[in-house]
């Protein structure tokens, strides 16, 4: 009964590529998130999602497109993959955005691009 | 300068000791959460507070947001709890600022 999960937990793709992530929660949530940890484990949100609306978008390269189906999912697409993209990738959910709601994480997608 | 400061990076101690982690932040929050990632990189919420206290088992956390600051307690350190402890705000636009992090080992 997995409350947030994405696939794959491991990607390991070349330089050029494009790639997809995939994140679902099922605690109904309203609101959904991206973050990117870089190598020093350093935590930076990238996008929020608010009923399948793009509600933040942090200064990320436009190689990054988030895409909502619906509220129980977020997913993201890569394109043209380089090096410096290699990090974990977080997806998480919450009930709303601009209250104080607790946040569930997925169990993160560690992305390696050689 | 981030936004978020935790001091410190690194911390050890024996089991049974009391561990103190502190965050400092420089801008309004409306909340402020304290997370846990263990070794296997899966991230936890341990607490989210916008005043006072809370307590958690042996896990307690305060915030004092006129001096802008927060704190994380460990009681009765355990080497389960050897894991990275990362403070994150909530400022204006809703979205979360992280901290670095502490990472802290406790020896049996």
């Amino acid at each position: 009964d997995t409350a947030v999960s994405q696939t794959p937990k491991y990607l390991v793709t070349q330089m050029g590529n494009d790639k997809s992530i995939k994140c679902e929660q099922n605690l109904g949530h309203d609101t959904m998130y991206w973050y990117k940890q870089d190598s020093k484990k350093f935590l930076k949100i990238m996008f929020s999602y608010n009923n399948k609306e793009l509600i933040i978008n942090e200064t990320v390269p436009n190689r990054f497109s988030p895409k909502s189906p619906d509220k129980a999912h977020l997913n993201l697409h890569i394109n043209s993959l380089e090096l410096g993209d290699s990090a974990v990738y977080f997806c998480a959910s919450s009930t709303g955005l601009a209250g104080p709601y607790e946040q569930y994480f997925g169990p993160g997608t560690r992305l390696t691009v050689t | 300068k981030n936004e978020v400061e935790q001091s410190p990076q690194n911390l050890t101690a024996q089991e049974g000791e009391f561990i103190t982690i502190n965050c400092s932040y420089s801008v309004g929050i409306s909340a402020l959460h304290w997370l846990q990632q263990h070794p296997g990189g899966g991230i936890v919420s341990l607490f989210m507070l916008s005043s006072g206290k809370k307590k958690h088992g042996r896990l307690i956390a305060t915030i004092n947001i006129q001096e802008k600051h927060s704190s994380l307690h460990i009681t009765a350190s355990h080497p389960r709890d050897s894991a990275v402890y990362i403070c994150a705000v909530k400022a204006a636009g809703n979205k979360l600022t992280f901290g670095g992090g502490t990472r802290v080992l406790v020896k049996p």
